[in-house]
């Protein structure tokens, strides 16, 4: 049973310039969910993804956007790149019905120069 | 609006002692209340969650957390720490029955648990 999967693991990145970073959830979950965790911190919400639809989103500016497809994977596309946005992005996965554990992949670990 | 807090950012315990770690939340509504664990370059492996049965939580790997709400605390133990505890952990909390909006996590800042011979 695969757990979730994210590519890549590493990038880096330079100012202004945009990325893509992509999840595959854990089989047979629908949900997919994005956060942020900077260096020393604990993870962010970004968004949250369901039925191919943006359903809750945190505090982030519209920079950050995102897509699930019909196959449940997903993408965090990150526009004009600043210094600040380096950091861990993590996806987690959850099944709605079920819908209160999110199961996490290994991270992006993005490096803006 | 629902927060974490952890108290203790670095705990230091010996080989075979206990771990406590605290956590308190704010919510508005009855909570879920979870502990992930990361290893260095990792992501987030769960721990243990709370969601509405039992008030003591077993856990993978020998934790446990109590759930009180007079308290509003989550305290995650350990009787005997072992080298391969060592780890930061993060305490998280959603709303239980939120529809629509999904189960979004709010996590503490974490706590770095060193493990000394």
């Amino acid at each position: 049973d695969a757990g979730v999967t994210q590519s890549p693991t590493h990038l880096i990145k330079t100012r202004g310039q945009q990325v893509t970073l992509r999840c595959s959830p854990k089989s047979g979950h629908d949900t997919v969910s994005w956060y942020q965790q900077a260096l020393g911190q604990g993870p962010q919400f970004i968004f949250q993804y369901y039925e191919e639809e943006e359903r809750q989103r945190g505090n982030f500016p519209d920079r950050f956007s995102g897509h699930q497809f019909p196959n449940y994977s997903s993408e965090l596309n990150v526009n004009a790149l600043l210094l600040g946005d380096s950091a861990l992005y993590l996806c987690a996965s959850s099944l709605r019905v079920y819908q209160e554990t999110q199961y996490f992949g290994p991270g992006t670990r993005l490096l803006v120069l | 609006a629902q927060s974490v807090t952890q108290l203790g950012s670095h705990v230091s315990v010996s080989e075979g002692a206990l771990v406590l770690l605290r956590c308190n939340y704010s919510s508005s509504v009855p909570p879920y209340l979870f502990w992930y664990v990361q290893y260095p370059n990792q992501g987030l492996q769960l721990l243990l969650k709370y969601t509405s049965a039992a008030t003591l939580v077993k856990g993978i790997n020998g934790f446990e957390a109590e759930f009180k709400k007079s308290e509003t605390s989550f305290h995650l133990t350990k009787p005997s720490a072992h080298m391969s505890d060592a780890a930061e952990y993060f305490c998280a909390v959603s709303e239980r029955g939120v529809t629509g909006g999904g189960n979004k996590l709010t996590f503490g800042t974490g706590t770095q648990l060193k493990v000394e011979l």
